[in-house]
């Protein structure tokens, strides 16, 4: 594809299920991005992947969060016990390298936490 | 503490009134300073990157210019299709991460 994609576009779930999110980023693009945006924040970052591996995982807010990047391509977030405070919008980006930070976003994934 | 200060929150503008987006940053060992366009129900498109104090970047009726403590988006005789928020981030910092602002709401009335 031309661009960053993610799926779903919106997620509504129950306080305590898991979800989990997915990023196909462009392709050749070895470092990967994940965000979070909520209403009236700045996008806060969580993690980022250079190929497989994930060297800062400072930004992930509790161990209910994880990440895997698998191949140097397709990404997943997952947050276990949703909480209704993890409601937001999570964003997928990806740059050519990790010191290139021209990064491209994907439309993100509205998650409702009920 | 790295962080990233836009201003104003939000700004309504008649069209052709030009203006300009304000975005101070306290980054230490900033390796570039970026500015992004984001509409409604998407992500951030990538409008411009500064590496250096006293550099200036045009595009269309976009200018950002980069001094050592804050960057400018210029907006010359803006259009209601100019209306989107726009974000700025710097790169660099103790995490070598993009630390955004929290945006600036542009709206352009025709």
């Amino acid at each position: 594809g031309a661009g960053v994609s993610q799926s779903p576009s919106n997620k509504v779930t129950e306080k305590g299920k898991d979800v989990e999110l997915r990023c196909d980023p462009i392709s050749g693009h070895t470092a990967l991005y994940w965000y979070r945006q909520s209403l009236g924040q700045g996008l806060e970052f969580l993690i980022y992947f250079q190929g497989n591996s994930a060297p800062d995982k400072s930004g992930l807010p509790s161990d209910r969060f994880s990440a895997e990047r698998t191949g140097g391509s397709v990404s997943t977030l997952t947050i276990q016990r949703t909480q209704q405070e993890d409601s937001a919008v999570y964003l997928c980006a990806s740059s050519r390298q990790v010191d290139d930070n021209e990064q491209f976003f994907g439309p993100g994934t509205r998650l409702t936490v009920l | 503490e790295d962080q990233v200060t836009q201003s104003p929150e939000a700004l309504r503008l008649q069209e052709g009134e030009s203006s300009s987006l304000n975005c101070s940053y306290t980054v230490s060992g900033l390796r570039g300073l970026f500015w992004y366009r984001q509409d409604p129900g998407k992500g951030p498109e990538f409008l411009f990157t500064l590496y250096s104090a006293g550099e200036e970047k045009e595009k269309e009726r976009l200018k950002a210019t980069l001094t050592k403590k804050e960057s400018f988006l210029h907006i010359t005789a803006p259009k209601p299709e100019d209306s989107a928020t726009y974000l700025c981030a710097g790169w660099g910092g103790a995490t070598n991460k993009l630390i955004f602002g929290t945006g600036t709401l542009l709206a352009v009335q025709p």
